[in-house]
């Protein structure tokens, strides 16, 4: 298995402009988790969803954020419009539902806003 | 949730085990321990888990206490790839904390 992909790796966007963060799952797991980490917070939950409905979205910063999962093998996080203190690393995990806690990491997306 | 509390950092000599501790005094009893790992610049790696009995795999054990107010992670030969923050979680939902900076030393 592939382990869980993201993309991109890198985006460098200008403050204002829409972002949308990537993810596919590892095949088979139905949870999906969508994670922020910077120098300041650390890793921060920022959603969950299980069999692609969101169970927690109570890590979300605020309404400029919003995740979405149309089906079991993609999930898009998007910001719009993005400002400069949403520069972060953002990783996107998933597990098995009989070992929700037992989750893997994808490479994450570094995103800068200029 | 329960909180857990890690030192900060911590140093091993290559070679040696590491044991690294967490305090986990307000667990309660369906809650897991969780130790994960992250190496610099990538995202953080699932490491083992338990409930109440001591676990090994092929990367660690962990030891829990009877009590279930604390627990060690022990790798029991380190290498320099094992250079990482490991974070201890004892929740339902995974809040990671700041964790421990290990380095292994040559």
């Amino acid at each position: 298995d592939a382990g869980v992909i993201q993309s991109p790796r890198h985006e460098v966007t200008e403050m204002g402009q829409e972002v949308t963060l990537r993810c596919k799952p590892i095949s088979g797991h139905d949870y999906l988790f969508w994670y922020r980490q910077t120098m300041m917070r650390g890793l921060e939950l920022l959603i969950y969803f299980n069999n692609n409905v969101p169970i927690d979205d109570s890590g979300m910063p605020e309404d400029r954020f919003s995740a979405k999962m149309p089906n079991a093998s993609f999930s898009t996080l998007k910001i719009q419009p993005s400002e400069p203190r949403d520069s972060a690393v953002y990783f996107c995990a998933s597990s098995l539902s009989s070992q929700a806690g037992e989750q893997y990491f994808g490479p994450g997306t570094r995103l800068t806003v200029t | 949730d329960a909180k857990t509390t890690q030192p900060p950092s911590m140093d091993c000599a290559e070679g040696r085990a590491a044991n690294l501790p967490c305090n986990h005094s307000t667990i309660s009893g369906n809650e897991y321990v969780y130790w994960y790992r992250q190496i610099h610049s990538q995202g953080p790696q699932y490491i083992i888990h338990g409930l109440k009995n001591n676990e090994t795999n092929e990367m660690a054990s962990l030891i829990i206490t009877e009590d279930r107010k604390s627990s060690t992670l022990i790798l029991p030969h380190a290498t320099l790839r094992d250079t990482a923050v490991y974070y201890c979680i004892a929740l339902q939902k995974l809040v990671f904390g700041q964790g421990t900076r290990l380095t292994i030393n040559p």
